[in-house]
């Protein structure tokens, strides 16, 4: 079983669609929680970083930690084209300087 | 305020040749990370080191992988006698005590 798992999609929603990207895990002692949005061949870039359970919003996206289901989600409202790329879900354990465990990616299409 | 910086962008050896990568921290990061990945696949950890040091090199190859972050310079991901397999693209993050990891545009190295 892999630490972390990602459904690798791809999904395909219509312009103005909510979209909601999950991973799940199986190592407790995960504290830090990560979200990287990557365009073809370039690199991660960091869309959202969430310590421990709860919620956190940053514009259009909403990230979801529930750490007794061990389920993180990443909410993507009104969905644009620019925002047709994959999505990794990424944690760590106790501090933020640990090695990032990274799900495999959920490539998202947004078509007009 | 330049981000990570990584070069070369594209690398081409051929089977037994070295490659050498190189990665630039962003300003006032410390904390230097190597991740490999292979197509279609998420990132995979490798290395973390510090000025000089290495902290976790966990995920690295048992042989002809090495990591270094000198006291001056940028720091380097050396793999001698290179085979097809390390054809992947190479992405260098780096990290203070404050923040999480951002990401460089990665270096792809292709071996024929």
């Amino acid at each position: 079983q892999k630490e972390v798992e990602q459904d690798p999609g791809p999904l395909s929603v219509p312009e103005g669609a909510i979209v909601s990207l999950n991973c799940t895990y199986s190592n407790s002692a995960f504290q830090y929680f990560m979200w990287y949005r990557q365009y073809s061949r370039k690199g991660p870039e960091l869309l959202m970083y969430t310590y421990s359970s709860g919620n956190k919003e940053d514009g259009r996206f909403t990230a979801q930690v529930d750490k007794s289901s061990k389920y993180i989600s990443l909410f993507i409202r009104d969905s644009q084209p620019s925002d047709s790329a994959t999505y990794l879900c990424a944690m760590s354990g106790a501090t933020n300087t640990d090695k990032l465990i990274f799900g495999t990616g959920t490539r998202l299409q947004v078509f007009p | 305020n330049a981000g990570v910086m990584q070069n070369p962008r594209h690398l081409v050896r051929r089977r037994g040749q070295e490659a050498r990568l190189r990665c630039s921290p962003m300003k006032g990061h410390s904390h230097v990370y190597w991740y490999r990945q292979l197509p279609e696949e998420g990132l995979k950890f490798m290395v973390y080191l510090q000025k000089e040091n290495i902290i976790d090199e966990s995920g690295m190859p048992k042989e002809r992988f090495s990591a270094e972050f000198p006291k001056e310079g940028p720091s380097i991901l050396r793999i001698q006698q290179v085979v097809r397999g390390d054809s992947a693209a190479y992405f260098c993050a780096s990290s203070s005590y404050q923040e999480t990891q951002y990401f460089g545009p990665g270096t792809r190295l292709l071996v024929l």
